[in-house]
């Protein structure tokens, strides 16, 4: 079974757009971390941000805000005013006792 | 500058030839790992190692060894590379698991 669900493969925006990316995962661990990544078109990945199973506050840098919610075993990232650097992969992350990627969601902002 | 650093980048080779894709990071990290990534099923963990000399298999370990006799290199062995090891590779570290990942540039792979 998936341990981390990205339902959404490709999202194609226009320049400006908000866009949501949604993240639910599956653990029965009381004690669990939280990432995305993001990885352009130049390949390499770059972490975005880390959220512990204890700390569901949602958390906003810059244009981008991530909202965690256990009740719903979800941690949903959005791009507020999306700009064409935007154009990426973004994958979100589960490390229980180990680290589970989801597929990842191929974000393109278009100018 | 603190980076995880893999070689070669890219690599052509066939069936059956050993090889070996080194990983190294300066950031004196616990924790280290190697994925692969394939189109459409985001990254998998294939081995990783908690400290110097303790290594485990991850999801997808079958046709890979790695060994971790210095806390700083990861080399990740394939003993008789097969197609369906071409793909992408990228090697990580973190202070410790659960912290947020180092990921190295990547390592494209392909095997005729």
């Amino acid at each position: 079974a998936q341990k981390v669900t990205q339902a959404q493969t490709e999202i194609s925006v226009v320049e400006k757009e908000d866009v949501t990316l949604d993240c639910v995962y599956e653990t029965r661990d009381t004690t669990y971390y939280l990432f995305w990544y993001k990885q352009p078109p130049s390949g390499e990945l770059v972490f975005l941000i880390r959220r512990n199973s204890f700390d569901e506050q949602n958390e906003i840098s810059g244009r981008y805000s991530w909202n965690f919610q256990k009740s719903t075993s979800s941690f949903n990232f959005t791009i507020t005013a999306s700009q064409v650097v935007d154009s990426a992969v973004y994958f979100c992350a589960l490390n229980d006792y180990k680290l589970s990627f989801g597929a990842g969601t191929t974000v393109t902002v278009r100018a | 500058e603190a980076q995880v650093t893999q070689n070669p980048r890219y690599l052509i080779t066939v069936t059956g030839k050993k090889l070996t894709v080194t990983c190294s990071q300066n950031m004196n990290h616990e924790y280290m790992s190697w994925y692969r990534q394939d189109p459409g099923l985001g990254l998998r963990q294939i081995y990783y190692s908690m400290n110097v000399e303790v290594t485990d298999k991850g999801d997808v370990p079958e046709g890979y060894k790695v060994s971790r006799k210095e806390k700083r290199n990861f080399p990740l062995i394939l003993e008789s590379p097969s197609p369906n090891q071409t793909s992408l590779y990228f090697c990580a570290s973190s202070s410790k698991q659960g912290n947020e990942q180092y990921f190295g540039p990547g390592t494209r792979l392909t095997v005729t």
